[in-house]
């Protein structure tokens, strides 16, 4: 059974630089079919989508929030990971890892169980 | 991006009824399209994919329908472990954007 466990720190100062990484275990993140990608939900509100990565390391990332993110994979690791620079109040949020398929698309197939990640001094 | 606009945002409904929750998209999105079921402080749960192919485990009340710009979930008789919120999701380009949800809340 494919499980995904995010990590990092739950607590970052406003203009800091928010780290996660994913670990994979069940699967392998160097496979064709699979993108993997971050979604983050504020307290109270709906699901936003961020990034995906694929495992030959294109990335696609969230119009609204490019200039401030990078996503990389360690394959080696079964690994994947999020940066999110300069961060505000308004990213306080619980940020998920998620596989989302690629061959037969059929969206977000498997979640995280999300890591509350708040921003404040 | 495209835009996904899901109604109602919230609805109270009884052990038993019906429910419905639709989606509209900004542009036509075939039929790439999930629903997923969150209950608070949890991941979601995806229900539907492709917008009408069942989730394997998840109980048959629920079903999804639509193709191109409107899609519904329908819950055929609610159950106590249905009340939670419910999102659509479109994959058919990234960004993946959702809908707003829906809330559903016991009468």
């Amino acid at each position: 059974q494919l499980q995904l466990q995010e990590s990092g720190p739950g607590l970052v100062k406003p203009s800091e630089t928010l780290s996660l990484t994913c670990t994979v275990s069940g699967g392998s993140t160097n496979s064709r079919n699979y993108y993997w990608g971050w979604i983050r939900q504020p307290p109270g509100k709906g699901l936003e989508w961020l990034a995906n990565i694929y495992y030959s390391g294109a990335t696609y990332y969230n119009p609204s929030l490019k200039s401030r993110l990078t996503v990389s994979m360690d394959t080696s690791k079964n690994q994947f990971s999020l940066k999110l620079s300069s961060v505000a109040a308004a990213d306080t949020a619980l940020y998920f890892c998620a596989r989302i398929t690629a061959s037969v698309a059929s969206g977000i197939d498997y979640w995280g169980q999300g890591a509350l990640v708040t921003v404040s001094s | 991006d495209i835009q996904m606009t899901q109604s109602p945002s919230s609805l109270s409904a009884s052990v038993g009824d019906r429910v419905t929750i639709t989606c509209r998209a900004s542009q036509g999105i075939r039929n790439d399209l999930a629903w997923y079921q969150q209950k608070p402080g949890k991941a979601p749960k995806r229900l539907i994919y492709a917008a009408s192919s069942l989730q394997s485990g998840v109980p048959s009340r629920f079903s999804g329908s639509g193709s191109g710009a409107e899609f519904s979930l329908t819950i055929s008789s609610l159950q106590p472990e249905d009340f939670a919120t419910y999102y659509c999701l479109q994959y058919s380009t990234t960004p993946l954007t959702f809908g707003g949800g829906t809330k559903v809340e016991i009468k």
